[in-house]
């Protein structure tokens, strides 16, 4: 059975530090990786999405992939209170594009 | 403005009824999906579809039922045979299929009476 492991949390950080956010997956066939940030009530929204191995970046956040260890990664640098939220780590497989979800990381950043 | 939107917000289901949820967009995606969250789990899928008229079964399946006759919309129905529908329902799309971003309506939340 395809999974997706996420230490639930609360990970606790304060203002302006660099909060990293930890996933790791089973299937070794896995193609697409996504970052979402889900609101308390709200729908998740994508943050990054990931198809390589190796860091990518947007702005204060990187995403990092590591296909061999089936691990990836989000960082976010100088953390906002605004990104207080629960981070959902998602895999995709197949020529479906389905997604397998993670149960999601809250983070809390402490002004 | 182009995107996903879903009605209701709030849902309420008496018992044996079955109930139905909108989910349209009109950024032209060729694939939707259901997904129901519930507290404290990741979104599990429920069914997709990768083109109209064709739809398949996702993890979830039993106690639902969809429909995708038309391109922008692609209702769900929980029936009166899911038992435990208490949950957060998102709808999502994307372009295509193999690694393309899925992309969320505001969700529809269901309660039972």
């Amino acid at each position: 059975q395809k999974e997706v492991e996420q230490n639930s949390g609360p990970l606790s950080v304060p203002e302006g530090a660099i909060a990293s956010l930890n996933c790791t997956y089973s299937d070794r066939g896995s193609q697409s990786f996504f970052w979402y940030r889900q609101y308390s009530g709200k729908s998740p929204e994508l943050i990054m999405s990931i198809y390589s191995n190796g860091d990518k970046e947007d702005g204060r956040f990187t995403a990092q992939l590591n296909k061999a260890s089936q691990y990836v990664s989000l960082l976010i640098r100088d953390s906002q209170p605004s990104d207080s939220a629960t981070y959902l780590c998602a895999v995709g497989y197949g020529a479906t594009n389905k997604l397998i979800f993670g149960t999601g990381t809250l983070l809390a950043v402490q002004p | 403005d182009g995107g996903i939107t879903q009605s209701p917000k709030y849902l309420f289901r008496k018992e044996g009824q079955n109930v139905t949820l909108s989910c349209e967009q009109n950024l032209n995606h060729d694939a939707m999906y259901w997904y129901r969250q519930d507290p404290g789990q990741g979104l599990r899928l429920i069914y997709y579809s990768q083109i109209v008229n064709d739809f398949q079964k996702g993890d979830i399946a039993e106690g639902y039922s969809v429909s995708r006759e038309k391109k922008e919309s692609f209702p769900l129905t929980v029936t009166s045979a899911q038992k435990n529908p208490t949950a957060f329902y998102l709808c999502a799309s994307s372009p295509g299929t193999i690694g393309e971003t899925q992309y969320f309506g505001p969700g529809t939340r269901l309660l039972v009476l």
